[in-house]
């Protein structure tokens, strides 16, 4: 199976900030790369899929770049709801669909 | 509006069989690039996939649990159900079921709001 691996696997920042979070998948997956949000207690999100692809209703400050095997996603300025813990997940080798162990984001 | 509900037992007894209920509305899971998955994520852990059966009636297995699961469908209910056997402590964990899309990839879009699962004796 493909492994993904996320970090940092947190990091603290001020509203304002930009944040920068990478996923680095161990074989190449072409751009076939979403990113998720998830709140405490709640369902995770889609934001991005297709690494850069921004999901229908999700804030412009959310993007993604890459392809390969290293991914990034960027939230321009970091919003109070943004703190939340995210998500990177390889849709490319499928049946075998996986995801990285999650970057928390945390107020600073 | 595309929703999901989890439903099934809360708690289950080491090898005993789990058996879950994804009910949906707001898509037809015969419409071609559509499908359903169930997912999994212990307490304080990361997600993982277990299963997805798409809308040719196709079932996908996460390789490391397809000895235990069993995914089917009811396509007139509107309903996704998971069976996992030998259930253990470690299965203990939110299952979530998600709409999938195959879109250059598969896509979880739709999620639905997860059921606690607890293993104990």
């Amino acid at each position: 199976d493909i492994q993904m691996t996320q970090s940092p696997s947190s990091v603290s920042a001020s509203v304002g900030d930009r944040v920068t979070i990478t996923c680095r998948a161990s074989q190449g997956i072409s751009s076939w790369l979403a990113w998720y949000q998830q709140k405490p207690g709640k369902a995770p999100k889609l934001l991005i899929y297709a690494a850069s692809s921004l999901q229908s209703g999700v804030p412009s400050r959310f993007s993604g770049s890459g392809s390969g095997t290293d991914f990034t996603l960027t939230i321009s300025s970091l919003q109070p709801e943004d703190f939340a813990t995210y998500y990177c997940q390889q849709a490319n080798s499928f049946p075998a669909l996986t995801f990285g162990g999650g970057t928390k984001v945390e107020i600073k | 509006q595309v929703t999901l509900r989890e439903s099934g037992p809360a708690l289950v007894k080491p090898t005993q069989t789990l058996t879950l209920t994804c009910t949906f509305s707001g898509f037809s899971l015969s419409t071609s690039g559509l499908c359903v998955s169930w997912i999994r994520q212990p307490p304080g852990k990361a997600l993982e996939w277990l299963a997805l059966i798409d809308w040719d009636d196709g079932k996908y297995y996460n390789t490391s649990l397809e000895t235990r699961l069993t995914i089917s469908k009811d396509t007139s209910k509107n309903q996704v159900v998971l069976t996992m056997t030998n259930m253990d402590p470690v299965d203990t964990a939110t299952y979530y079921c998600a709409r999938t899309q195959v879109a250059e990839g598969y896509y979880f879009d739709y999620w639905g709001q997860g059921t606690l699962v607890a293993v104990s004796s």
